[in-house]
């Protein structure tokens, strides 16, 4: 079965510092991988997408990458603040006509001022 | 405007009960799904519809049955709840049943069953 796994052990950092989370993935490659961001009592926001045929894409700060040789998408942050402080989930993709996201458990990551 | 509104927020009842939670978009999107995120805060996929079509199933407790009288609206209701329904539950939806646009989610239910 499709899994995707993710670092339980949260990520300390300092601030200014770049950040960077990993997400291993099971069996095929997905049609893509997404990151969400989720803060405490609250959802988990879309922060960005990236597909099976693009090796990297950024948004601001944010930079995700997407190895199919390492079934592997690493997430970073650069120049990370301490409102950065966040557990980031990466999900793929399962299904052909009835799509869904299967989620990681995330990985915290606190930025220290 | 909220873009994906659950109510309520909160939710205590006993165990035996039956209760519902209710979630609404108003971002024009096809496609709807309820997640559970439990104490270790895996979040899993129960139902999907996709223009008011039930199109994902998971392994879930006949229990558990949700209803989407219209593509805005997907609600959930649990008859019986047991302990074990104590848990976060997230209602989301996207723009079509692809999902490569992103989810987006509503804050939450936090059920609790005593």
């Amino acid at each position: 079965s499709q899994k995707i796994e993710q670092n339980s052990e949260a990520l300390n950092i300092q601030e200014g510092k770049t950040a960077t989370l990993t997400c291993n993935y099971t069996n095929y490659s997905p049609a893509y991988l997404q990151w969400y961001r989720q803060d405490p009592g609250r959802g988990p926001v879309f922060l960005l997408l990236i597909r099976e045929n693009e090796k990297e894409k950024r948004k601001e700060r944010l930079k995700v990458t997407f190895d199919t040789t390492l079934k592997q998408s690493l997430f970073h942050i650069t120049a990370s603040q301490p409102a950065d402080s966040a557990t980031y989930l990466c999900a793929r993709g399962v299904g052909d006509s009835s799509y869904k996201l299967i989620f990681g458990s995330g990985t915290r990551l606190l930025v220290r001022p | 405007d909220t873009a994906v509104s659950q109510t309520p927020k909160y939710l205590v009842t006993q165990m035996g009960n039956d209760k519902s939670i209710k979630c609404e978009q108003n971002l024009g999107h096809d496609t709807m799904y309820w997640y559970k995120q439990d104490s270790k805060k895996f979040l899993k996929i129960m139902f999907s519809y996709n223009n008011k079509e039930l199109i994902i199933n998971e392994t879930v407790p006949n229990r558990f049955s949700p209803k989407s009288p219209d593509k805005a609206h997907l609600n959930l209701h649990i008859n019986s709840l047991e302990l074990g329904d104590s848990a976060v539950y997230f209602c989301a939806s996207s723009y079509d049943r692809e999902g490569d646009y992103g989810y987006t989610f509503g804050s939450g239910t936090r059920l609790t069953v005593v």
